[in-house]
């Protein structure tokens, strides 16, 4: 059973705002040991860390993304969140759901694909 | 333009050793012991080879191993194997609390 599993819409239209939802299947969301984050990577392309929440509500972001997303944890329902606002074509990317265990990525979400087109 | 700078590319024959270096500044990869490695081969997910700059998590062959001087931190592959062709990427923890990845690093197996 994968531990993470994200969702989305897949097609996003610009300047629109991305939702996405990461379901864990364990407990260790309510856990002190660990963050959980999400991580994006265009096609082709390399790595991009897009933030980290702690189960405390912590957040913290990319600053180069800081002012457009916002990462939410919702213990009760073992879900994380991810909102991205005024999406362009260069948000397009598979958006990958982690959990991070000393400040390393230890465990990934399959990813779930987004384009933003008209 | 990557936070930690990477080879784009290496290679090696089977049986061979390479080593990928990965360099930051004295604010992530200088600051902490916090490195980690990353394998991503096509279509998949990137699998944690390497964490706190030279720990292998259960199940990683001991052939990849991690290292660190300075500001730069390296992942060494020993006895090269078909399989280990792929893209592998650094992460570092930074001192704004924040992550940094390196641009990747494409390894041939030739």
């Amino acid at each position: 059973q994968q531990l993470l599993q994200e969702s989305g819409p897949g097609l996003q239209k610009p300047s629109e705002t991305l939702s996405l939802t990461c379901t864990v299947s364990s407990d260790s969301i309510s856990s002190s040991n660990y963050y959980w984050g999400w991580i994006r990577q265009p096609p082709g392309k390399g790595l991009e860390w897009i933030g980290n929440i702690y189960y405390s509500g912590s957040t913290y972001y990319n600053p180069s993304l800081k002012s457009r997303v916002t990462i939410s944890l919702h213990t009760s329902i073992k879900q994380l969140s991810l909102k991205l606002t005024s999406v362009t074509a260069a948000d397009t990317a598979l958006y990958y759901c982690v959990r991070l265990w000393s400040w390393a990525f230890d465990i990934w979400g399959q990813g779930t694909m987004v384009t933003v087109s008209s | 333009q990557s936070a930690l700078t990477q080879p784009a590319s290496v290679s090696g024959s089977p049986g061979q050793s390479i080593t990928i270096s990965c360099t930051g500044t004295s604010s992530d990869v200088g600051a902490y012991n916090y490195v980690s490695w990353y394998q991503q081969h096509p279509g998949k997910a990137p699998k944690l080879m390497i964490y706190d700059v030279s720990t292998r998590p259960s199940g990683v062959s001991s052939r990849f191993s991690g290292s660190k001087s300075g500001n730069t931190a390296s992942l060494t592959i020993s006895g090269l194997q078909a399989e280990d062709e792929a893209d592998y990427y650094c992460s570092s923890y930074t001192t704004s609390t924040t992550m940094a990845f390196g641009g990747g690093t494409k390894l041939t197996v030739l």
